[in-house]
């Protein structure tokens, strides 16, 4: 099984700046089968990033991801409030797992 | 619009079981692979099972493997969950989700989930 590790594991950051998460896996992830989610509480989870780089449907472009083999970046170029949330990576090229996530507070 | 709702969670007892439902609406439900994800609460996202946009194949996770069995009806546009010999730490949300991509072997994000349904496994 392919583990996620996520860091760090708490971001305090103010709104305006930048954001950089980390996701790395304990073995190549094939095809850059990378995923970047995005978790507000009491809400389901939303795909922010697929394919390691790929914006989904409706994303902004303050989001962008980046990475291959077992070293993988999401980053967020100017922090909006409500970009305050979860952020989750999970690789999908053999079988599926998550990372522990990195929570992005408010400083 | 495209949207998926679970319903069917619960309090059971432990060694109990526990049918969840997820309705599709908005997609062509039987061209996409579908899952079921959960969050133990407060804890992060485990991926829970697979079955192929046909039902022709199904894939689980070790910690769920034989006692939890994914199927779906298309004519329904419905997904399903049954749970058996439920434990405690099977406890969480349970949310269904969709592949990306058409016709998918579950080698995918996931761009569709549910708003989740609670199980809740406690005497």
């Amino acid at each position: 099984e392919i583990v996620l590790t996520q860091s760090p594991g708490t971001l305090s950051l103010s709104p305006g700046e930048r954001a950089t998460l980390s996701c790395r896996a304990s073995q190549s992830v094939s095809s850059s089968y990378l995923a970047w989610y995005q978790q507000k509480p009491g809400q389901a989870p939303r795909l922010l990033i697929y394919g390691a780089s790929s914006r989904a449907t409706g994303i902004p472009d303050r989001f962008s991801g980046s990475g291959s083999g077992t070293d993988f970046t999401l980053t967020i170029s100017r922090l909006e409030p409500e970009d305050f949330a979860v952020y989750y990576c999970q690789q999908y090229g053999s079988s599926q797992t998550f990372g522990q996530g990195t929570k992005v507070e408010i400083k | 619009q495209v949207q998926l709702v679970e319903s069917g969670g619960g309090v059971v007892q432990p060694g109990g079981s526990l049918r969840l439902s997820c309705a599709a609406s908005g997609f062509t439900f039987s061209s996409y692979g579908m899952h079921w994800v959960r969050q133990a609460p407060g804890k992060g996202l485990e991926w829970v099972a697979f079955i192929r946009y046909d039902g022709s194949n199904k894939y689980y996770a070790d910690s769920v493997k034989g006692r939890f069995t994914i199927s779906r009806d298309n004519s329904k546009n419905t997904l399903y969950l049954q749970m058996n010999s439920l434990r405690a730490e099977d406890t969480a949300v349970y949310y269904c989700a969709k592949d990306l991509q058409l016709w998918g072997s579950g080698y995918d994000a996931f761009d569709i989930w549910g708003q989740g349904t609670m199980v809740t496994v406690s005497s």
